[in-house]
């Protein structure tokens, strides 16, 4: 089946100092894929949608100088959270589907717990 | 963008009964329901989807139906069992293959032995 990696799983940096988070599709290519952001007992917020070969689109109340998203190639998109701050300490999830595929499903990353201290 | 409400927030059930869980959204032109279990720190993991053009589809013990016309949806477990203890999160989306997701805020299952 279809796999979706992340990489780091955890990190944990000083306020102030950037952190990127990479997703990865393992077996398929993706053009598009998404990153959400999960808050303790929270649900999961879309934060952007990015694609590959041009601009993220971000979500209202997300800010695109903050968290900047880069889509370099059809298996790669990187997450990179500057300016880190405690309130950015989260769940962050990505998701991808398989180019051309006719499913709607989309597959998600194991995640990357982010602390800010 | 969408809006997803889901209820209850928290159910509890003894083992073998039935559990309910709904959503509601609030674009008519959502058109891809998926049912998601997440457990403590992993991903969320497909159990169920339905799509616009389905009233209803069931995979073992678990079932989901769609009303359109009321743009609300469910999720049906049937003889739960505990390992059917996590949190469930719908979510809908619109547009093609590609669509983005919008979650609801998720159910805490427990089931009891």
């Amino acid at each position: 089946g279809a796999v979706v990696s992340q990489h780091p799983s955890r990190v944990i940096c000083k306020s102030g100092t950037s952190v990127k988070i990479e997703c990865r599709s393992l077996d398929f290519q993706a053009t598009t894929m998404f990153w959400y952001r999960q808050f303790p007992k929270q649900s999961l917020m879309l934060m952007a949608t990015s694609n590959e070969g041009s601009k993220a689109t971000y979500e209202q109340g997300v800010e695109k100088d903050k968290f900047l998203i880069n889509h370099a190639s059809l298996t790669l998109s990187t997450l990179t959270v500057t300016s880190a701050h405690p309130e950015d300490s989260s769940f962050y999830i990505c998701s991808a589907a398989p180019q051309g595929g006719t499913s709607y499903e989309q597959y998600f990353g194991p995640g990357t717990r982010l602390t800010v201290t | 963008g969408e809006n997803v409400e889901q209820h209850p927030s928290t159910l509890s059930v003894q083992e073998g009964d039935s559990a309910v869980i709904k959503c509601t959204y609030s674009d008519s032109a959502s058109n891809y329901f998926p049912w998601y279990k997440q457990e403590l720190g992993k991903r969320p993991q497909l159990i169920i989807d339905i799509r616009s053009n389905v009233g209803e589809k069931k995979d073992q013990r678990i079932a989901v139906t769609l009303n359109k016309t009321a743009k609300h949806f469910s999720l049906h477990i049937t003889e739960t069992q505990p390992e059917d203890s996590a949190v469930y999160f719908c979510a809908a989306s619109y547009g093609s293959t590609l669509g983005r997701l919008y979650f609801g805020r998720g159910t805490q299952l427990t089931v009891w032995p």
